[in-house]
């Protein structure tokens, strides 16, 4: 089916530990989004990638490691995580532009103890 | 400095009242792009509506209606006769770049009560 998919779904992890998310997208979209989502805070752009092999820091980016060797993966990784982080991730992709809505996976609900 | 301001936190409504979601931006930008966002309580976030900064008309879409006004910098979102199954967290965003990315509002969680 085609849309975009966040793996793994729920996450709990311990302070120290690296932690990979992975977000999946089959609409070939050049654009894909991270996001964390904190109460108070709404949605706040971690990094983003333009391309395969082009990826670029958002709002929050420390703390957090990205790559995009292929079209349709964006995973991040928390490189060691701290309680800080614990959020919902969401991925998110587009064409680009400042015309086009995002499309969004269903979230990545990390805890980290 | 690109921002978006969602002032109301949480409104509480009963069904069949009518409801209005603030949202004011700021941008120096000439094109931009603002557009609303629902999250229902199942956590999955659902595209509603953009509006570019060259089209004023309000947009009425059945029991919505979103008024943007260039010269108070708001796009506020109207929900009319309410119902339970409005109860979401929405927000407003702003997209003022050719690279596509969104400045998203604090959100307003709204609950309708029957």
């Amino acid at each position: 089916d085609a849309g975009i998919t966040q793996s793994p779904r729920y996450k709990i992890t311990e302070t120290g530990r690296q932690v990979t998310l992975m977000c999946h997208q089959t609409w070939s979209h050049s654009y894909m989004f991270w996001y964390r989502q904190d109460l108070g805070h709404g949605l706040r752009l971690i990094y983003y990638s333009a391309a395969a092999d082009i990826t670029d820091k958002g709002e929050v980016p420390d703390g957090y490691v990205v790559s995009r060797s292929k079209t349709e993966n964006f995973p991040l990784t928390l490189e060691s995580a701290t309680r800080s982080q614990t959020s919902v991730y969401f991925c998110a992709s587009n064409y680009g532009g400042v015309y086009n809505e995002q499309f969004f996976g269903p979230g990545t609900r990390l805890t980290v103890l | 400095a690109q921002k978006v301001t969602q002032a109301q936190t949480e409104i509480s409504v009963v069904e069949k009242e009518d409801v209005t979601l603030d949202c004011v931006y700021e941008t120096r930008d000439t094109t931009y792009y603002l557009f609303w966002y629902k999250q229902p309580p199942s956590g999955e976030l659902v595209f509603l509506i953009r509006r570019n900064s060259f089209d004023e008309q309000n947009e009425i879409s059945g029991r919505y209606s979103w008024n943007f006004q260039k010269s108070t910098s708001s796009f506020n979102f109207t929900i009319t006769a309410s119902q339970v199954v409005d109860s979401a967290v929405y927000f407003c965003a702003l997209n003022y770049n050719q690279g596509g990315k969104l400045i998203f509002g604090q959100g307003t969680e709204l609950s309708v009560k029957p």
